[in-house]
């Protein structure tokens, strides 16, 4: 059991707007930057949010991260079929001096 | 361009030990943390281990503390993951990724590819 809880999966049209929810606890979410990654079938993880809702170079505005309390979202806009894979959130947790994950969430483009 | 490539997984039997190594290219390997990340077969991510810039702090999972060591050696801009007294539910692709931290901030950028460790009799 994933100390961040997202849901397992999602789906959308194309053109549509989905969000993947995270929740945490004070001691992660609530007191820590969150980072979101993209995994593609079969690929390694790639960094997509970072401190909450920064977007690294070269990806996309159409993936977007906020935050509150101690939940976080990812909204992807403009669903297309590559952004078919799972996602996952990843919030530092100081008891572990290292980071706690999500289950992560399979999204699916209809 | 950051390149991080793994080798050194594969079977082991249970109660057995492997060695794993990433390979780092493309940055000052010696300036940053380094970490190893796992992913079971099907399953999600679990964070394994830290290692700071010269190998003097290092940080484990509980599921792994006291049986894997994680190490470096700058001069050979290499990580590397000691594991022993492997158990099945160590069956997984083991990423090598390098921590980005600063003051609040952090994040794994890039990873390496992943090698599997597949722990059975």
């Amino acid at each position: 059991q994933s100390v961040l809880t997202q849901p397992p999966s999602v789906s959308g049209a194309p053109r549509q707007r989905v969000i993947i929810s995270c929740s945490g606890s004070s001691s992660s979410i609530g007191n820590n930057a969150v980072n979101w990654y993209q995994q593609l079938p079969g690929k390694a993880p790639k960094l997509l949010i970072y401190y909450d809702d920064r977007l690294p170079s070269g990806v996309s505005d159409r993936f977007s991260g906020s935050k509150s309390g101690t939940s976080a979202s990812l909204a992807i806009s403009g669903l297309q079929s590559e952004d078919e894979a799972d996602y996952y959130c990843a919030a530092w947790d100081d008891s572990l001096n290292g980071p706690v994950f999500g289950g992560g969430t399979k999204l699916t483009v209809l | 361009e950051v390149y991080l490539v793994e080798s050194g997984g594969g079977l082991v039997r249970p109660g057995g030990s492997l060695r794993l190594s990433c390979a780092a290219s493309g940055i000052t390997f010696s300036g940053y943390w380094m970490s190893w990340v796992r992913q079971a077969p099907g399953k999600g991510l679990e964070w394994v281990a830290n290692i700071n810039q010269d190998g003097s702090v290092k940080y484990y999972a509980g599921s792994v503390k006291g049986r894997f060591t994680i190490f470096r050696d700058n001069g050979k801009n290499s990580v590397y993951l000691q594991m022993n007294s492997l158990r099945a539910d160590d069956t997984a692709v083991y990423y090598c990724a390098r921590l980005y931290t600063s003051s609040d901030m952090w994040w794994f950028d890039p990873w390496g590819q992943g090698t599997l460790v597949t722990v059975s009799s």
